[in-house]
Order: structure tokens, then C-alpha cells, then sequence
């Protein structure tokens, strides 16, 4: 299977922040790259595939980049709805998995 | 648009069998998509459990292959998830999602997820 590192765990911002979470492949998956956001007791919801797609009706503050083994999602601007957890998925071999997440909380 | 909503008994006994249910609509579950079954257990990550598609095809995570069956009710637009020999680890929030088609093949990424519904394993 493949493994990622979701980096940091944990990441404390302001809103108006521009905030930049990693995810780190163990092995290249090109594009094959998924972000999602969850809020407590809420279902995941995705933001960016392939990568760097925004899925339609996500703000455009958020944004996706990377390729290989390392990516990146980016909030340019932190809005208040948008403290949460977020979550990377490769999909580029069976079994799918995803990171351990990455918490944004309120500084 | 498409809707999923996941059902089954809250509570299921160690050793017993999971058995969940997802219904779909809003949409056809014949429809140029496959289905997903995705849990998270209390304060963790999301594990992908497995994926069919409306022709029966399925794929599933190697780790829990040997105990866990999906099939598709095509007459009633719903997919189902068995689980059997579980233990207290499979206590978890259950998803079920869709895939979009890419090709013939699954996607990968899910668009769309039910609200959940959590198992707890406890005798």
C-alpha cells in the first residue's frame, strides 16, 4: 500500500491567514491526488482532485499543487468556515488511503 | 443532485456480522459511477474499506478482504456492506460515497458521501 505523511498535524492560524498543508507520498502517484474537508461529526467533503482540480462550488481560496510524491493544498485566505481537518487521498493504486489529516484550529 | 444515506443496526455483538446499507437517490446506482464504503474509527482518519460497481464488480482493501463482502441492489438503487468476525477495532463512523467513472475504472476520489452512520462493536 501506499503511504503518505500529512504535515503539520496540527496547525493554529488566524483568519486572513494564507496557510499551506503538506502531504509527502511513499512512492510517485503523478496526479492521482485527492483534499478533503472535514468538520467535527460532518462527512468528508471534497475540495481538489487530481491534484490541482478544484471540485465544483469549492471557494477559490483553496488551491492544490504538487506532483509525485510531494503535494500541497493551499487557503490563500482563512475564513472562518474553513477551520477544520483536512485530509489528503492518492488514488492512484488499490487499496486508496489517505493521510493521518491535518487539524486547523483557530490561534 | 445525488444523495446517499447509509442505514443498519447501531450495535453489533463481537464476532457478529456488520451489515449496512446505502441508499441512493436523486440519481441511478446503474449510472457511470462506483460505490465506496469508507469508516473512520472515534478520533481517527478515514480508512477505505472497498468499491462496486451496478455490474457487481468489486474492489476491496486487502486488509479487511477476507471479512468484508459489498453488493448492489440494482431494483432497490441501494449497495450494501458485510462485515463479519468483528471486533471492537471496527467501531467506527461508517461512509458510503461515490466514485466518478474515469474510463472504465473507478476514479479514485469520492464527490459525494452519505452523513454516516457509527457501528459500535460491544458485547
Amino acid at each position: 500500500a501506499i503511504w503518505m505523511t500529512q504535515s503539520p498535524s496540527l496547525l493554529s492560524a488566524s483568519t486572513g491567514d494564507r496557510v499551506t498543508i503538506s502531504c509527502r507520498m511513499s512512492q510517485g502517484i503523478s496526479s492521482y491526488l485527492a483534499w478533503y474537508q472535514q468538520k467535527p461529526g460532518k462527512a468528508p467533503e471534497l475540495l481538489i482532485y487530481a491534484a490541482s482540480t478544484l471540485q465544483s462550488g469549492v471557494p477559490s481560496r483553496f488551491s492544490g499543487s504538487g506532483s509525485g510524491t510531494d503535494f500541497t493544498l493551499t487557503i490563500s485566505c482563512l475564513q472562518s468556515e474553513d477551520f477544520a481537518t483536512y485530509y489528503c487521498q492518492q488514488y492512484y493504486s488499490f487499496p486508496w488511503t489517505f493521510g493521518q489529516g491535518t487539524k486547523v484550529e483557530i490561534k | 443532485q445525488v444523495q446517499l444515506q447509509e442505514s443498519g443496526p447501531g450495535l453489533v455483538k463481537p464476532s457478529g456480522t456488520l451489515s449496512l446499507t446505502c441508499a441512493v437517490s436523486g440519481g441511478s446506482i446503474s449510472s457511470s459511477n462506483w460505490w465506496s464504503w469508507v469508516r473512520q474509527p472515534p478520533g481517527k482518519g478515514l480508512e477505505w474499506i472497498g468499491e462496486i460497481y451496478h455490474s457487481g464488480s468489486t474492489n476491496y482493501n486487502p486488509s479487511l478482504k477476507s471479512r468484508v463482502t459489498i453488493s448492489v441492489d440494482k431494483s432497490k438503487n441501494q449497495f450494501s456492506l458485510k462485515l463479519s468476525s468483528v471486533t471492537a477495532a471496527d467501531t467506527a463512523v461508517y461512509y458510503c460515497a461515490r466514485e466518478p467513472l474515469a474510463g472504465i475504472a473507478a476514479a479514485g476520489y469520492m464527490d459525494v458521501w452519505g452523513k454516516g452512520t457509527t457501528v459500535t462493536v460491544s458485547s
